[in-house]
């Protein structure tokens, strides 16, 4: 079946550090992949996606390209902030399961001012 | 994107005793929702799909008996807990989707503790 296989954390870093979250997925189909953070207590937020091979989700300064070739699909910042502390989810979903996830393990990500 | 809440935000209860968890689509009316539930420092396990106006379909290894799921209108689906165990502690979450999309929304969680 469908799996989501992310890098152990917990990761810390020194703020404005480069950051990457590693992620590999094995899919039967031809999955949207998502990354999504939980902050401590809360639910989970939508970070990017992408739906297609070569397609590059962003938002909030990270960024996630859709490499198939490679299976990945790994998250990054050019510069982290004490903000960005929290558990990143890597996920995918299959094109005919409507919304339903699989996750990856999550990385709780770590900045020190 | 789609506002999910689910209510309560945590909840302390006696072995032994029910809870309900409800989940609420605020701005779009949701015949789909998920259940899925997540224990400390892991990652979210799907454990059912509500489908409004019939039976939830359950995960491999989830008892429906014990987890029981209503999804009776296209904004509201509730979680059951039965007869409650300190083994059933956990981080219950939400989500929504719509037939036809890939991704989803997520309610911001509720923290069962059972003593």
């Amino acid at each position: 079946g469908d799996s989501v296989t992310q890098m152990e954390g917990p990761v810390t870093l020194s703020e404005e550090a480069f950051l990457t979250i590693n992620c590999t997925y094995t899919a039967t189909g031809y999955p949207s992949l998502f990354w999504y953070v939980q902050y401590p207590g809360e639910g989970l937020q939508l970070l990017l996606k992408a739906t297609k091979a070569d397609d590059k989700g962003s938002n909030k300064g990270f960024e996630a390209t859709y490499r198939k070739e490679t299976t990945s699909f790994h998250l990054e910042k050019g510069s982290v902030q004490v903000s960005d502390s929290a558990v990143y989810f890597c996920a995918l979903s299959e094109v005919n399961q409507g919304g339903k996830l699989i996750f990856g393990q999550g990385t709780e990500l770590s900045v020190k001012p | 994107g789609a506002v999910v809440s689910q209510h309560p935000s945590w909840v302390i209860c006696k072995s032994g005793t029910s809870v309900k968890i409800e989940c609420r689509s605020l701005d779009f009316q949701a015949t789909t929702m998920f259940w899925y539930r997540q224990f400390p420092k892991q990652s979210l396990m799907l454990m059912a799909t509500s489908n409004e106006g019939s039976k939830a379909t359950y995960e491999q290894g989830v008892e429906k008996d014990k987890f029981l799921i209503n999804h009776a209108s296209l904004t509201l689906s509730t979680l059951t807990v039965t007869s409650a165990h300190p083994e059933d502690s956990s981080f219950y979450i939400c989500s929504v989707s719509e037939s036809g999309w890939t991704e989803a929304f997520f309610g911001q969680g509720t923290r069962l503790t059972v003593v």
